[in-house]
């Protein structure tokens, strides 16, 4: 079967140690972001989102920061562990403050590779 | 959140055949969104499905070759037409979640693997 993330960047991380994915965006009105984590065979997985009007937002384990002036938006796990090994996709959307769903933009991907 | 069951989840087709996926969500959505996932890359949208309207397609994608269907809030379906073998690709619909709280998130459905041989 296909597996997602074969030729995309590869991040290795031990157990236990945090992570942290960068993700480049070039529309400077994008005003909502999301961070996605696919599995191979699955279909991506909403993990955090964060607002343009914001610049940090927390979850459980994860956090994203937004840098607006370099348009820069990374995702940061702490305590990784063997089941976030997968492939973590940031999106964007312009059309978020009009308050109707708008298309998603995608980065290129990430894929996390968790070592014991 | 909103649950998107999408069939098939995998097939293998032969080239000049036809396909088509089907999305089903659990709760009413106005918007639902079909992406295209090559192998090892990242998602593209196809186009964007209104109930009630013709689906809005993005540069480079037209409605020939991938017609698509919203009969209802709650379903929809893409037809991939006359495929061959560079139109294999994982295939996800997606829709707006309002339940999320501060935001959409745009759930999606498990993605459908397609293989033209």
């Amino acid at each position: 079967g296909e597996s997602v993330g074969l030729h995309l960047p590869t991040l290795s991380v031990q157990e236990g140690d945090n992570s942290i994915i960068n993700c480049a965006y070039s529309n400077s009105a994008s005003d909502y972001f999301i961070w996605y984590k696919q599995e191979s065979g699955k279909g991506p997985q909403f993990i955090i989102d964060i607002r343009s009007n914001m610049d940090k937002r927390q979850g459980q384990r994860v956090t994203v920061l937004l840098n607006k002036t370099v348009k820069h938006l990374s995702l940061q796990i702490a305590a990784t562990q063997p089941g976030d090994s997968a492939v973590y996709f940031c999106a964007e959307t312009s059309d978020h403050h009009t308050g109707t769903a708008s298309k998603l933009t995608f980065g290129t991907g990430t894929r996390l590779q968790v070592t014991l | 959140s909103a649950v998107i069951s999408q069939k098939p989840s995998r097939d293998i087709c032969q080239r000049g055949t036809s396909l088509t996926i089907q999305c089903q969500v659990d709760s009413q959505v106005t918007m639902m969104f079909w992406y295209r996932q090559q192998p090892g890359q990242s998602l593209t949208l196809i186009a964007t499905a209104n109930q009630g309207s013709e689906a809005t397609y993005e540069s480079g994608f037209v409605i020939d070759k991938f017609p698509i269907s919203r009969p209802n809030l709650t379903f929809s379906t893409l037809t991939v037409s006359n495929m061959s073998p560079e139109d294999s690709s994982i295939y996800l619909c997606s829709v707006e979640d309002l339940s999320r709280e501060g935001g959409y998130g745009y759930t999606f459905g498990s993605g459908t693997r397609l293989t033209v041989v």
